[in-house]
């Protein structure tokens, strides 16, 4: 059992350029969502989604989309790079977003814009 | 408007000391708690949460919280410090009035315990 699988985990990218950073989880979860951390900030949500075709905004929308095709993959696209994207990026999933259900997260992808 | 504070950046205690990492909160409606820890170059892993019911909670790895409603803290304890629990720990809540289900993170406390 793989869990919340993130690649690449290390990427740099010039001001401008566009990516995207791949997330998948192999739980069957029907919410997932990413964050990004930056020092002394903790994690802020980007985007998230309750299931697949549905997903919305979260606290820093901006430079950053999404899509949910099927119930294992959320990628996050970056549409053209700004130095302030540099941080670290989390993917996380949940069996239900509801009450007390914990979120599994991936290990990350540490994302340098030059 | 949901937040997490996490008033100690660092906390330091000696092995075998307890410890105590701080976390408080604000939500509209009843809040669902977590606790979860990150070691270096790794993702969040999760160790406890808070549901309805017993204030103390228990965890993994010998830790536990102690959740105080009038208060609105949910701290994070352990009764004897391994040098191998220095990490950092974040503090999380969900709002139940929030149709997002978003986890709202705290900033963060980074735990050193040395030898």
């Amino acid at each position: 059992n793989a869990g919340v699988t993130q690649t690449p985990k290390f990427q740099v990218l010039k001001t401008g350029q566009s990516m995207t950073l791949q997330c998948a989880q192999d739980m069957n979860h029907e919410y997932m969502s990413w964050y990004r951390q930056d020092p002394g900030m903790g994690l802020r949500l980007i985007h998230y989604s309750v299931g697949a075709g549905i997903t919305d905004q979260g606290e820093v929308p901006n430079g950053y989309n999404v899509s949910r095709s099927t119930t294992e993959d959320f990628p996050l696209r970056l549409l053209s790079a700004a130095p302030s994207q540099t941080s670290v990026y989390f993917c996380a999933s949940s069996y239900r977003p509801r009450g007390a259900t914990e979120a599994f997260f991936g290990q990350g992808t540490r994302l340098t814009v030059v | 408007a949901q937040s997490v504070a996490q008033p100690e950046d660092q906390v330091n205690v000696a092995e075998g000391n307890p410890l105590t990492v701080k976390c408080t909160y604000s939500v509209s409606g009843n809040p669902y708690l977590f606790w979860y820890v990150q070691y270096p170059n790794r993702g969040l892993q999760f160790l406890l949460k808070y549901i309805t019911g017993d204030n103390l909670v228990k965890g993994s790895y010998g830790f536990e919280a102690e959740f105080n409603k009038s208060q609105t803290s949910f701290h994070l304890k352990k009764p004897s410090a391994l040098v191998s629990d220095s990490a950092l720990y974040f503090c999380a809540v969900r709002d139940d009035q929030d149709s997002s289900y978003k986890l709202i993170f705290g900033s963060g406390t980074r735990l050193l315990v040395r030898p």
